[in-house]
């Protein structure tokens, strides 16, 4: 375990589902951030929260919404995804500076059908 | 602007052979380089860190990086791979953006394979 958790590891839904990903640290951190990694892509930042405040949105479509309720917790809520959303999704924290680097979950390998 | 070039795509070595991944940054300003790995179905794992201090890093399993700021170069290398070695490997770089929070760009990533 690297300290941060993140659930569940892997999750079908159909196009119409709705459900969430969540991801937990209690390392201290006080910024969290979700990527997203498709096969043979680089990885794509989505989400930043400093602060439990969200800094940047990086233009991720409506259909993936963010809520980070406190410094220890982050989620990703879905709805109405696409199959080219299927991917691996990771979540990570740092300090706020993100210099001594980032701590990364396992990931959800998330399938849309 | 920040960028990061991972040379090769995809390295492939004998195993007790030693490992070179390359890797070339542009920063403006000075910046923080990491290497991290990933293992097949895992997330990142941070293998090293530079940050302004000593050059030459040491990080887990053997590896290590050479900060070179005249070749703006940050390769990781070990002496001798062992077949857990195989992995994807990602070189970063982090600089301060004038926000809450620092700049980071991944690379691209080279996979690395360890031939028995």
């Amino acid at each position: 375990e690297t300290g941060v958790t993140q659930t569940p590891r892997h999750l079908v839904m159909g196009m119409t589902n709705k459900k969430s990903l969540k991801c937990e640290q209690h390392l201290g951190h006080n910024a969290m951030y979700w990527y997203k990694q498709s096969a043979k892509k680089p990885l794509e930042l989505m989400f930043v929260y400093s602060l439990e405040e969200r800094v940047e949105n990086n233009s991720v479509p409506s259909r993936f919404s963010p809520e980070c309720p406190n410094s220890s917790h982050l989620f990703l809520h879905l709805h109405t995804l696409q199959p080219e959303d299927s991917a691996l999704y990771l979540c990570a924290s740092s300090h706020t500076t993100g210099r001594r680097g980032y701590t990364f979950g396992s990931g959800t390998r998330l399938t849309v059908v | 602007a920040q960028s990061v070039t991972q040379l090769d795509s995809h390295v492939s070595v004998s195993e007790g052979t030693p490992v070179l991944l390359r890797c070339n940054y542009s920063s403006s300003y000075s910046p923080s380089l990491f290497w991290y790995v990933q293992h097949p179905n895992k997330g990142l794992q941070l293998l090293l860190k530079y940050t302004s201090a000593a050059t030459l890093v040491k990080g887990i399993n053997g590896f290590e990086a050479e900060f070179k700021k005249s070749e703006t170069s940050f390769h990781l290398t070990k002496p001798s791979a062992h077949m857990s070695d195989a992995a994807e490997y990602f070189c970063v770089v982090s600089e301060i953006s004038g926000t809450s929070y620092d700049k980071v760009i991944f690379g691209p990533g080279t996979s690395l394979s360890v031939i028995p």
